[in-house]
């Protein structure tokens, strides 16, 4: 029982760049979450789903996309990085909207 | 939106009891109250939920007052491996919003 998982750990792009950040959970939990941590900061919820088939936007959703592939893997898109983009990515997952929620180990993303 | 504050940071030594308390004025009737901590270079980790008095679990106790405008997370006899960042978080699944909504936290640390 592998929890959340997120691919890759760390990435580094160039500025116009694109990429798609991949989360999975094995807990089959309905919602699902996508976070930015900026340093020495909060987290800020950039999209989430309530469950499958269902996408909303969060506080900072400017600049990135969204797929909830299936009830298990929950994918965030960046068509063309910018450096404000610098940030650690964190997925979650609940049972249910706004319930307990479950992280994965981050991802480090660098936009040079 | 109910607004919860917390202190920036507490300093604490080992072995002492910590209490870290959050204000939320406007919390509503069905809100509840949960605690998350997180540690450098990793995702939240949920510590404890409560709605009213008092709830106790292996890691830590949750202090509500009847009027449930604050709330005090109490940690006992901490250990260096307590220095984490402590956010306090007021909603349910009626207003999901809040309960994705992490703020700035409380950085503990615990010196020898």
């Amino acid at each position: 029982n592998a929890g959340v998982t997120q691919t890759p750990k760390f990435q580094v792009l160039k500025t116009g760049q694109s990429m798609t950040l991949q989360c999975a959970q094995d807990m089959n939990h309905n919602s699902m979450y996508w976070y930015r941590q900026d340093p020495g900061m909060g987290l800020r919820l950039i999209y989430y789903s309530a469950s499958e088939g269902t996408t909303d936007k969060g506080e900072v959703p400017n600049g990135y996309n969204v797929s909830r592939l299936n009830k298990r893997e929950f994918s965030l898109r960046l068509e063309s990085a910018a450096p404000s983009q610098t940030s650690v990515y964190f997925c979650a997952s609940s049972e249910v909207l706004a319930g307990e929620q479950f992280f994965g180990p981050g991802t480090r993303l660098t936009v040079l | 939106l109910a607004k919860t504050t917390q202190p920036i940071s507490m300093d604490s030594y080992e072995g002492q009891e910590v209490n870290i308390t959050c204000s939320h004025n406007n919390i509503a009737t069905n809100d509840y109250i949960t605690w998350y901590q997180q540690f450098p270079s990793q995702g939240p980790r949920f510590i404890i939920q409560g709605y009213k008095t008092k709830v106790t679990n292996e890691v830590a106790s949750l202090f509500i007052p009847a009027d449930r405008k604050s709330s005090t997370l109490s940690l006992p006899r901490v250990s260096l491996s307590d220095t984490a960042v402590y956010y306090c978080l007021v909603g349910g699944p009626h207003n999901a919003g809040n309960m994705l909504t992490f703020g700035g936290g409380t950085r503990l640390m615990v010196k020898p």
